[in-house]
């Protein structure tokens, strides 16, 4: 079954820092592309930045360059989001996702809740 | 970069059809045909529904895309009590990123 479970998230104060983890299963992870999305508490969805296969290329959406990093261990099929300096809106479900397609998100996990509150 | 403009909520009668628009700019929607429409059911994960613009991913041949300059469409034809949900657009944009819209909430009444 192809499946990608989030883990990392948490309640963490403002200016804090957080890495949110992507287990991939069921799929050849070093053949795709994989995204970040959140969601913030009745909002909509927010694209957040994908990787390349191999690691050399990465993309942010402007919102977030320079507090988020992208990476991957493609040994261990995994994904990863560092978040620094978090703010309060930063709180959201954290979504990891495959680019299946060009520009589209095939397979999504369940989500990971980060809270950033005092 | 900012977000693509849906329209906040459409509804329909079961049978009915509704037609979803999402716009753009020619950096996004216009310059590329990579839009895709995502699914969302309350406290679940988004589901793919249609890339590359019109291509169904492995849903009802009720979803149907297109796109004409820098507006994309999706349309439901014979709307279901199922198919009551938020829907979003996203397209690939010129910096090589990707960007999502407002979102459509679509109550089947």
């Amino acid at each position: 079954e192809v499946q990608l479970v989030e883990s990392g998230g948490g309640l963490v104060q403002p200016g804090g820092s957080l890495r949110l983890s992507c287990e991939a299963s069921g799929f050849t992870f070093i053949t795709y592309y994989m995204s970040w999305v959140r969601q913030a508490p009745g909002k909509g969805l927010e694209w957040l930045a994908n990787i390349k296969q191999d690691g050399s290329e990465k993309y942010y959406v402007d919102s977030v360059k320079g507090r988020f990093t992208i990476s991957r261990d493609n040994a261990k099929s995994s994904l990863y989001l560092q978040l620094n300096s978090l703010r309060a809106d930063d709180t959201a479900v954290y979504y990891c996702a495959r680019d299946g397609r060009p520009a589209a998100m095939d397979v999504w996990g369940q989500g990971t809740t980060v809270t950033v509150s005092s | 970069q900012s977000a693509l403009t849906q329209p906040a909520s459409v509804s329909g009668s079961p049978g009915q059809s509704i037609t979803i628009s999402c716009t753009g700019t020619s950096s996004d929607i216009g310059g590329y045909n990579y839009v895709s429409w995502y699914q969302q059911h309350p406290g679940k994960a988004p589901k793919l529904i249609i890339y590359d613009v019109s291509s169904r991913s492995g849903v009802s041949d009720r979803f149907s895309g297109s796109k004409s300059g820098n507006t994309a469409s999706l349309t439901i034809s014979g709307l279901q009590a199922e198919d009551e949900a938020d829907y979003y657009c996203s397209s690939f944009t010129s910096s090589s990123t990707k960007v999502f819209g407002t979102g459509t909430r679509v109550t089947v009444l």
